[in-house]
């Protein structure tokens, strides 16, 4: 069965440094996201992206972050001058139809536990 | 208000009970509905999608009750590997998580 992979499964950052965050979605879908789990806290929603551009995002997405595809395959999520508050668990997930379309549910990476320190 | 709202739990049921999971959400515009599981410290994972007219898949049964913004999760001959968060999730242009609800299956 196809699947999100995200690599690495562990990224350990100085407070202040930029890291990247990478996702290799599901071949055939189309549309692509990010969402960070805090230890102990529900699953948040970062962004949505379709056709090269943002769709959705939330109020956690400020100017820190950005996302990329900057070839067919990978998806990348850029967070600069990390933060002690930004260590959590990061997950891609990527769909084949437009959130919402006929119950098409959204297929989740194994995460990236981000650590900053 | 919270967007999807959940009962935390824990439940902690010994094998073979039935167990219901409740959730509430806020956006009457919500289009699509599903139950993930989450094992500690991994990634969500579709349980099921739940549907207008309820769905049932084994010992898992969803349903959805549109005019009181209400899905439900109903785990029926409960087994030790059931054990897991499990986290109502609505969508509209995107993905809304619920706190989720903990289960421990017990011997």
């Amino acid at each position: 069965e196809p699947e999100v992979t995200q690599t690495p499964s562990h990224q350990v950052t100085q407070m202040g440094q930029e890291v990247i965050l990478r996702c290799v979605p599901i071949s055939n879908h189309l549309y692509f996201y990010w969402y960070r789990q805090i230890l102990g806290q529900k699953v948040e929603f970062l962004v949505s992206f379709y056709n090269n551009e943002i769709s959705e995002k939330s109020e956690i997405f400020d100017d820190q972050f950005s996302v990329e595809r900057p070839d067919g395959s990978n998806f990348t999520l850029k967070i600069r001058s990390t933060k002690l508050e930004d260590s959590a668990m990061y997950f891609c997930a990527s769909s084949a139809l437009y959130p919402g379309t006929d119950n098409q549910p959204q297929h989740f990476g194994d995460g990236t536990r981000l650590s900053i320190l | 208000r919270k967007e999807v709202e959940q009962d935390p739990g824990p439940f902690n049921v010994p094998e073979g009970a039935t167990v219901a999971f409740n959730c509430t959400y806020s956006n009457s515009a919500s289009q699509s509905f599903f139950w993930y599981r989450q094992d500690c410290r991994k990634e969500p994972k579709l349980l099921m999608s739940v549907y207008s007219s309820g769905n049932e898949d084994g010992r898992f049964t969803a349903q959805l009750n549109r005019a009181s913004q209400y899905i439900s999760l109903l785990i029926r001959d409960s087994k030790l590997s059931d054990s897991a968060t499990y986290l109502c999730v609505v969508e509209d242009n995107d993905m809304r998580f619920g706190a989720g609800t903990r289960l421990t299956v017990k011997p």
